[in-house]
């Protein structure tokens, strides 16, 4: 059926690193493609999202591109600021059943001063 | 983007009460509104969809009577949890999306719940 993957585990890395977290996912077609971004104690707000193949999303210097080859839609960001702290989470929109975001598990990133 | 309002933010109330929770659009038709909740440290999971106008789909394990769910205009759905244990104690959120986009969700800000 369909589903995401995101990569194990929290992410804890310094200030001004490179950030990259792996999402995969497996659907029906070609679904839009979406990142969410919770910071603590609050809802969900779109990050970036692409939808069609080799789009590439991006926004407060995060970026994303849409592989339809690899079903992948990897976040990366080339320098982290302490503020970039939340978790993540990748969502592609199924073409099945009720057309909803299927959302992965999401990753904590601490960004370390 | 469009806003959707979630309230409250936060509940405390006593075993066997019931507490209702409102999602908003504040600026667009939402034809659509969903509902998850969200264990510490985990994903959401999705308990159940709402359209306008009609009973809401539940998820597989999810209870309707103790989770009600109304979505009687295209600006307003309530999930109600009645009869609420502290197992129910969780964070709450709502998401809407307009039927012409059918792109993004936007998701409200959350509502903690907690019985005591």
């Amino acid at each position: 059926g369909d589903s995401v993957t995101q990569m194990e585990g929290p992410v804890t890395l310094s200030e001004e690193a490179f950030l990259t977290i792996n999402c995969t996912y497996t659907a029906t077609g070609y679904p839009s493609l979406f990142w969410y971004v919770q910071y603590p104690g609050e809802g969900l707000q779109l990050l970036l999202k692409a939808t069609k193949a080799d789009d590439k999303g991006s926004n407060k210097g995060f970026e994303a591109t849409y592989r339809k080859e690899t079903t992948s839609f990897h976040l990366e960001k080339g320098s982290v600021q302490v503020s970039d702290s939340a978790v993540y989470f990748c969502a592609p929109r199924l073409l099945r059943g009720n057309n909803r975001l299927a959302f992965g598990k999401g990753n904590q990133v601490v960004v370390i001063p | 983007g469009a806003v959707v309002s979630q309230h409250p933010s936060w509940v405390i109330c006593k075993s066997g009460t019931s507490v209702k929770i409102e999602c908003r659009s504040l600026d667009f038709q939402a034809t659509t509104m969903f509902w998850y909740r969200q264990f510490p440290k985990q994903s959401l999971m999705l308990m159940a969809t709402s359209n306008e106008g009609s009973k809401a789909t539940y998820e597989q394990g999810v209870e309707k009577d103790k989770f009600l769910i109304n979505h009687a205009s295209l600006t307003l759905s309530t999930l109600t949890v009645t009869s609420a244990h502290p197992e129910d104690s969780s964070f709450y959120i709502c998401s809407a999306e307009e039927r012409q986009r059918n792109t993004e969700a936007f998701f409200g800000q959350g509502t903690r719940l907690t019985v005591v």
